[in-house]
């Protein structure tokens, strides 16, 4: 079945570092790729989404290609902030299914 | 505030009781779905429903129980809970399925199962 698999972390990372987290996934059909957030206490939170081959999310410096050849779709963002320190998911849905596959997430702490 | 509302926030069962974890929503969304979130695994689907009398089994369905009745709720039963079952759990919907368009998240229940 589908699947996603995200870098293991923890990550820790010094305010104003570059981050990648890598995601990779298995899919048999044209799934939609997402990266969700969730911080401390919270419920998870859409970060970016993209629907298609070569489709680029971006959302609060974050970004995230669909790559298709690579089936990756990484997420990077060029400078973090302490406030960005939280758990970061990788998921994909195909539309002809009501089932979101999630990868099991990276830890990121961002220290001042 | 509009949004996913989850109750309790935490409950501690012991093994073979049973209880309901509430989810409600204000969006008129018809896809709502229940995920547990469990350490190294990611969130896993338990069962979800894309109209109110129409429900599924997710990845993990065993052991829980839901219905929909109405557009708005969407509650998830224990039957006779086990130390399996200790998790977080999340309540999600959206407004025409899980890829379609974008989940909107509870705050979480936090489940323990002595």
């Amino acid at each position: 079945g589908d699947s996603v698999t995200q870098m293991e972390g923890p990550v820790t990372l010094s305010e104003e570092a570059f981050l990648t987290i890598n995601c990779t996934y298995t899919a048999t059909g044209y799934p939609s790729l997402f990266w969700y957030v969730q911080y401390p206490g919270e419920g998870l939170q859409l970060l970016l989404k993209a629907t298609k081959a070569d489709d680029k999310g971006s959302n609060k410096g974050f970004e995230a290609t669909y790559r298709k050849e690579t089936t990756s779709f990484h997420l990077e963002k060029g400078s973090v902030q302490v406030s960005d320190s939280a758990v970061y998911f990788c998921a994909l849905s195909d539309y002809n299914n009501n089932d979101m596959r999630f990868g099991a997430g990276t830890r990121l702490t961002v220290k001042p | 505030n509009a949004g996913v509302t989850q109750t309790p926030k935490f409950q501690v069962l012991k093994t073979g009781q049973s209880m309901t974890l509430q989810c409600a929503q204000d969006m008129n969304h018809e896809y709502m779905s229940w995920y547990r979130q469990d350490p190294g695994m990611g969130l896993r689907l338990i069962h979800y429903s894309v109209g109110a009398g129409i429900t599924d089994q997710g990845e993990v369905p065993n052991g829980y129980n839901v219905s929909r009745s109405t557009t708005e709720d969407f509650p998830l039963r224990l039957l006779s809970a086990a130390p399996s079952q200790t998790s977080v759990y999340f309540c999600a919907s959206s407004s025409a399925g899980a890829g379609a368009n974008v989940l909107t998240f509870g705050a979480g229940s936090r489940l323990t199962v002595l």
